[in-house]
């Protein structure tokens, strides 16, 4: 059974650029979180999507946009990169409405904004 | 709002020593706890949660933590620490007004002398 996928694993972009992470849920679940992990801090959550939209966001600007596709697997999209992005992004799945108590974390991407 | 906070950015113990990590949080509902280990260069990995019923959890790899309403806490133990216990361990808190989003607390790294 395969976990929570997540690609690329590491990335390097300038400032200015947009990037796309993708992530695909653990079999079974329909719901994706996505988080930011800056270095030396906890995860802090971006958005969650289910049934292909966002259901809820947390403190992130509009330059943070998602999509979630019929299949369940998911995109986040950075616009207008700055240094202040880099971080390790983790998508987490779960399946609705067990979301509050069970979500599985994916290995992550690490980006680089230079 | 929710809150978690993690007292100790570090922690060392001798191996054989026992682990103690400390993790107090704040809801204004009863709160789903969860304990998070992340190896260098990899995701969240879960090691423990408490949704409801008996307050005292058992995880994996000899981990156990106690929910105690009256203190705000969930304190991560292990009798005995393995070099391999080496790691970042983080706590979160959700609830079902937190609409599935998990808030992390900062972090404790953990260091395993031998």
């Amino acid at each position: 059974d395969a976990g929570v996928t997540q690609s690329p694993t590491h990335l390097i972009k300038t400032r200015g650029q947009q990037v796309t992470l993708r992530c695909s849920p653990k079999s079974g679940h329909d719901t994706v979180s996505w988080y930011q992990q800056a270095l030396g801090q906890g995860p802090q959550f971006i958005f969650q999507y289910y049934e292909e939209e966002e259901r809820q966001r947390g403190n992130f600007p509009d330059r943070f946009s998602g999509h979630q596709f019929p299949n369940y697997s998911s995109e986040l999209n950075v616009n207008a990169l700055l240094l202040g992005d880099s971080a390790l992004y983790l998508c987490a799945s779960s399946l609705f409405p067990d979301s509050s108590y069970e979500q599985y974390f994916g290995p992550g991407t690490r980006l680089t904004v230079t | 709002a929710q809150s978690v906070t993690q007292l100790g950015s570090h922690v060392s113990v001798s191996e054989g020593a026992l682990v103690l990590l400390r993790c107090n949080y704040s809801s204004s509902v009863p709160p789903y706890l969860f304990w998070y280990v992340q190896y260098p260069n990899q995701g969240l990995q879960l090691l423990l949660k408490y949704t409801t019923g008996a307050t005292l959890v058992k995880g994996i790899n000899g981990f156990e933590a106690e929910f105690k309403k009256s203190e705000t806490s969930f304190h991560l133990t292990k009798p005995s620490a393995h070099m391999s216990d080496a790691a970042e361990y983080f706590c979160a808190v959700s609830d079902f007004n937190t609409g599935n989003q998990f808030y992390f607390g900062t972090g404790t790294s953990l260091t395993v002398i031998p």
